[in-house]
């Protein structure tokens, strides 16, 4: 099975840095992908790694370490509108074609001035 | 930009109703799915659509649980007789294109609410 796991709730202030941590247990790994989902709304791709290392995106950032089975998201220069959840995914590829996401519990952020 | 469209953004049904949810994926996506949200929990995977077959399905996905692509455009999930636990945020989301894109794009979501 898969498991992934993740802070239940960070908190920052405005203008800081984040980082928002997720480990996992899985089958059949093939990437980590970070998705947004305000209250109510959507979940909102946000990064994606399928290699070890860092990428890049504006303000959030991603970092992958598949010996770890470990990665984070960084958000910078926070500002009051990224207030929401935050969940690290498990991507596998299906046989039968397209691509599985098994989502972590999430990380709720509150940002604060 | 093209988005994923859902319809209705809310639906309430009585216990033991069929319902069906709607969903137009993005038009050059290849593969489509459906996603769960319990209120307070996380996103659960129920199904994925793909050359007119389902490829993957969940536990949660049983023998109440049904998706076609009826047309070009619209992909649906029926639910075929709703229990109370049936309520929940329901995501519909496509992928892949031509140009062999992954990331998964979300709807905006139903949510169904069984009384």
């Amino acid at each position: 099975g898969q498991s992934l796991e993740q802070p239940s709730e960070v908190t920052a202030v405005e203008g800081a840095i984040v980082q928002i941590n997720c480990t996992y247990q899985t089958s059949g790994f093939y990437g980590l992908s970070w998705y947004q989902q305000h209250d109510g709304g959507a979940p909102t791709f946000l990064s994606y790694n399928a290699l070890d290392g860092l990428e890049e995106t504006g303000r959030f950032s991603s970092f992958l370490s598949r010996s770890d089975s470990y990665g984070y998201l960084l958000l910078q220069e926070l500002q009051m509108k990224d207030s929401a959840s935050y969940f690290c995914a498990v991507r596998t590829i299906l046989t039968g074609g397209g691509n599985k996401l098994t989502f972590g519990t999430g990380t709720q952020l509150k940002v604060e001035l | 930009e093209p988005e994923v469209t859902q319809t209705p953004s809310h639906q309430v049904t009585q216990m033991g109703q069929e319902v069906i949810l709607r969903c137009v994926p993005i038009s050059n996506h290849l593969y489509f799915y459906w996603y769960r949200q319990i209120l307070g929990q996380k996103v659960e995977f129920l199904v994925s659509f793909y050359n007119n077959e389902i490829s993957e399905k969940s536990e949660i996905f049983d023998d109440q649980f049904s998706v076609e692509r009826p047309d070009g455009s619209n992909f649906t999930l029926k639910i075929r007789s709703t229990k109370l636990e049936d309520s929940a945020m329901y995501f519909c989301a496509s992928s892949g294109s031509l140009a062999g894109s992954y990331e998964q794009y979300f709807g905006p979501g139903t949510r169904l609410t069984v009384t």
